[in-house]
């Protein structure tokens, strides 16, 4: 598709569960990035690639998260031993470059209920 | 860190009718962003601005960046029912030497159109 895809769309996981959110980025971005929305909230920054490099990964909660972008195309964010806090919208983005005027696309997100 | 205020938190109002809200900072911004997400996507950009007292229009919206570089608004005219959503202004984190997808989101504003 033309947009950014995530999978899966939703996703229920007992808690201490691992989970992965995979984010396909539009063809030839180069900047990725990963937020994560609170019910009620804006989205908040996690982490960003550029290309395979993480340059930033600030955001990230805990050492329970992880993200990786291999091949400087598809991303993964990993949850370990998921907690009930970890409920939330997870948003990927990608733009073709970082650089001011460059838009960022969002996907649809891939909504996570730990229980 | 940085935090964006939006104001109002929540808008009824009945089809037709003009909106505006707000977007207020304790730091200075070099760029502003409205996006409107809708229930189960992700945020959409509306408008970016880039330069202090600049006015941009996109249809039946604009925005202005304030003179302080620390407050935007946004303004609907005659809205219509898929008007209805959430609104967020953003900005990125600590401009300068920074991604510029790296961005910080206020809380929103829920639009509400009454047919």
């Amino acid at each position: 598709g033309a947009g950014v895809s995530q999978s899966p769309r939703y996703k229920v996981a007992k808690r201490g569960q691992d989970v992965a959110l995979r984010c396909d980025p539009i063809s030839g971005h180069v900047s990725l990035f990963w937020y994560q929305q609170a019910l009620g909230q804006g989205p908040e920054f996690l982490t960003y690639f550029q290309n395979e490099a993480q340059l930033d990964k600030s955001g990230l909660p805990s050492d329970r998260f992880f993200a990786e972008r291999p091949e400087g195309s598809v991303s993964t964010l990993k949850i370990q031993r998921t907690q009930q806090e970890d409920s939330a919208v997870y948003l990927c983005a990608s733009s073709l470059s970082d650089f001011s005027g460059n838009t960022i696309y969002f996907g649809e997100g891939s909504w996570l209920t730990v229980v | 860190g940085q935090q964006l205020n939006q104001s109002p938190q929540s808008m009824f109002i009945q089809e037709g009718e003009d909106v505006s809200m707000n977007c207020t900072s304790s730091s200075i911004f070099n760029t502003w962003l409205w996006y409107k997400q809708d229930p189960g996507e992700g945020p959409v950009l509306l408008i970016a601005l880039y330069k202090a007292g600049e006015l941009t229009s996109n249809g039946r919206l604009t925005a202005q960046f304030g003179i302080t570089r620390k407050d935007s608004f946004l303004n609907i005219s005659a809205s219509i029912p898929s008007d209805v959503g959430i609104y967020f202004c953003a900005g990125p984190i600590n401009a300068g030497g920074t991604s510029y997808g790296k961005l910080t989101f206020g809380q929103g504003t829920i639009l509400t159109v009454h047919p």
